[in-house]
């Protein structure tokens, strides 16, 4: 079974000060990993994705993530947010091993991100 | 190069209808996959198609249904609509056959069931 968890559903944060959306995930075999971030009446961006390799992911806007492991944890980090990444943001997992779900995603429920000037 | 396009964007039904979406997915992308959104639930995987095959359902009843065109565009119906159906249904394609490539989204069909 495949599933990731977002524990905190909002996370306010102050324009310039670093932030941190956190992710756990659940998988049989190895993760494929992403992040996406949603606007209002909108779809959903892809920002970054972990495949295999270096374990720190850099992607758009300057947001980066870090697979770790033994932790299960892929958390969405950028070192100095802005008041315009202020949107949900959704961590999203494929177990690499599963042949069935080749393009299957499990999201977790989102967190709203808020940057306060 | 054209991103996933959704149509329509927004729909107004009635409990017991039924409903057809269209999805267009970026030119090239064999792969398209539907996903229900609501505040309660975050997005459910419904299904996907690859090369007009069905792939992969997830847990949704007989009512929701899809298919996938020769030229990749895909459509979805739901019959006898509920109230619980309310929901963005959101389309995306990848051009992967399988593995780690990213999904690309529309921006989504807002369905009103009244």
């Amino acid at each position: 079974a495949q599933s990731v968890a977002q524990p905190e559903d909002q996370v306010n944060v102050a324009e310039g000060n670093p932030l941190t959306v956190k992710c756990t995930y659940s998988v049989s075999g190895n993760p494929y990993l992403f992040w996406y971030v949603q606007y209002p009446n909108r779809g959903l961006q892809f920002l970054l994705k972990y495949i295999t390799g270096d374990n720190l992911v850099k992607g758009s806007y300057g947001f980066e993530a870090e697979f770790n492991k033994s932790q299960t944890s892929f958390h969405l980090k950028k070192p100095s947010a802005l008041v315009s990444d202020s949107a949900l943001y959704f961590c999203a997992v494929r177990d690499m091993d599963d042949p069935v779900g080749a393009n299957n995603l499990f999201f977790g429920t989102g967190t709203r991100l808020t940057v306060i000037p | 190069k054209a991103g996933v396009t959704q149509t329509p964007r927004y729909l107004i039904k009635t409990r017991g209808q039924q409903v057809t979406l269209s999805c267009s997915p970026i030119s090239g992308h064999r792969s398209v996959s539907w996903y229900q959104q609501t505040p309660g639930q975050g997005l459910q995987f419904l299904f996907e198609y690859f090369s007009e095959t069905q792939r992969n359902k997830g847990n949704f009843p007989g009512r929701f249904s899809g298919r996938q065109f020769s030229n990749s565009r895909s459509e979805m119906n739901v019959s006898t609509l509920e109230l619980g159906d309310s929901a963005l249904y959101l389309c995306a394609s990848t051009h992967l056959a399988a593995g780690g490539g990213e999904l690309f989204f529309g921006s989504g069909t807002q369905l009103s069931v009244l």
